[in-house]
């Protein structure tokens, strides 16, 4: 069984410019997240959706940072412009649905920004 | 805020060891329990998931206890190898909340 899919492994792009991360979560998993991950850091949550409904998006930085989950299946993360400070490592993960239920993380996207 | 605190910060064993990784939280009003591996360069692998109403799991060399009234969590990892040699990460679930709050993990190394 695939577990969760993301792309591109790797990214460096310069400050100011666009990108974009992708992520297929696993088979029937409702739930999808999208955490950030700073050297020597844990991961923290920028957003989560249950199907294709984002349900807590609290800690994106909304005047950078754009998601959307079109179908309830994959999603896709944007960052524009991007800012030196964005360097890091972007995870995505996904579960069941319901609170009891075991996440599960992609390979993460490392991003750097010069 | 629920705050996640993992110690040692870095432990470094010959093979063989028998080895405790500690984690700590601030607020005992939780779902679940989550350990993860995380590789250099790598995602998380989930290694061991504690619901709130359980006190320990067991996964071959793997044993995670949780005493949800103080805030405690151990990871014990029996014969330790080299190929145990990763970052160990702590997560718990809020039950006001449905993400993870993680700490800053263990680093782990193992040598022959």
């Amino acid at each position: 069984e695939a577990g969760v899919v993301q792309s591109p492994r790797y990214k460096i792009i310069e400050k100011k410019q666009p990108v974009a991360f992708w992520c297929n979560p696993i088979s029937g998993h409702n739930t999808l997240y999208w955490y950030r991950q700073n050297l020597g850091q844990g991961p923290e949550l920028l957003i989560r959706y249950e199907n294709e409904e984002a349900v807590d998006d609290s800690q994106l930085p909304k005047d950078r940072f754009s998601a959307e989950r079109l179908k309830g299946v994959d999603s896709t993360l944007k960052i524009q412009p991007a800012e030196l400070g964005d360097s890091a490592v972007y995870l995505c993960a996904s579960s069941l649905a319901g609170e009891n239920t075991e996440a599960f993380f992609g390979q993460g996207t490392r991003l750097t920004v010069v | 805020k629920q705050e996640v605190t993992q110690i040692p910060a870095a432990l470094s064993v010959p093979e063989g060891e028998n080895l405790v990784l500690n984690c700590s939280f601030t607020d005992s009003a939780i779902y679940n329990l989550q350990w993860f591996r995380q590789d250099p360069g790598k995602g998380l692998t989930s290694l061991l998931l504690i619901q709130s109403s359980q006190r320990e799991q067991t996964s071959g060399r793997l044993n995670a206890s949780l005493d949800k009234s103080s805030g405690r969590s151990t990871l014990y990892i029996a014969a330790s190898q080299p190929g145990d040699s990763a970052t160990y990460l702590c997560a718990v679930r809020p039950t006001w909340l449905g993400r993870l709050y993680f700490g800053r993990g263990t680093q782990l190394t193992v040598w022959p």
